[in-house]
């Protein structure tokens, strides 16, 4: 079983939806977890950062972690075009600095 | 801002040359990352370091190595280049905030990367 699974897509939705990105994972000790937003030929960009289970919000941006189900979402409300892009979750343990991501969903989002 | 800046956005390099991807970061953080991205494999660690002259494999290190003389500066070396190694290199850094005792790893930050393709 991988560390942490995430579909790759695409995922496509009219522009205005809400798009749900998920991952689970099987690593128990994952405490920081992370959301990334990379756009073609740049690099991730850091979206959302949580400890532990709940919700946190940033505008249109909602991240979800429940860590009795190793299962951790991200909701974008209204989405728009130019949130065209891969999404990458990333989670850590307490004390480390390493991450360990999931592989990416594309997420296209048509005018 | 964290500003992480890599030296190349494309580099075109022959098998068995030496090759040396620059990365440097403004914001006095502990913490660099070395990873490469590939299609269908994600973003996978090379070596990471945690202090000047201080370096720790990742999960691919082979055929690679790091230099750190200064803080701000984080170096990666494919001493002989190979075909296998042609990726998007991808550099990160992150801040360890030591106060309230504990100590505490920030999230990383990364650069935009280098295209590398070794012919």
């Amino acid at each position: 079983q991988k560390e942490v699974e995430q579909d790759p897509g695409p995922l496509s939705v009219p522009e205005g939806a809400i798009v749900s990105l998920n991952c689970t994972y099987s690593n128990s000790a994952f405490q920081y977890f992370m959301w990334y937003r990379q756009y073609s030929r740049k690099g991730p960009e850091l979206l959302m950062y949580t400890y532990s289970s709940g919700n946190k919000e940033d505008g249109r941006f909602t991240a979800q972690v429940d860590k009795s189900s190793k299962y951790i979402s991200l909701f974008i409300r209204d989405s728009q075009p130019s949130d065209s892009a891969t999404y990458l979750c990333a989670m850590r343990q307490s004390g480390y600095s390493t991450l360990t991501f999931g592989k990416g969903t594309m997420l296209l989002v048509s005018p | 801002d964290v500003k992480v800046t890599q030296s190349s956005r494309y580099l075109v390099k022959r098998t068995g040359e030496k090759v040396f991807l620059e990365c440097v970061q403004d914001m006095d953080h502990e913490n660099m990352f070395w990873y490469r991205q590939d299609p269908g494999l994600g973003l996978r660690l090379i070596y990471f370091s945690y202090d000047v002259k201080m370096k720790e494999k990742g999960d691919i290190p082979e055929g690679y190595s790091v230099s750190r003389e200064k803080k701000e500066r984080f170096s990666l070396i494919l001493e002989s280049a190979s075909t296998n190694q042609t990726s998007m290199y991808l550099c990160a850094s992150s801040f360890f905030d030591s106060s309230g005792g504990r100590g505490h790893n920030q999230p990383q930050h990364f650069g935009d990367g280098t295209r590398l393709s070794i012919l």
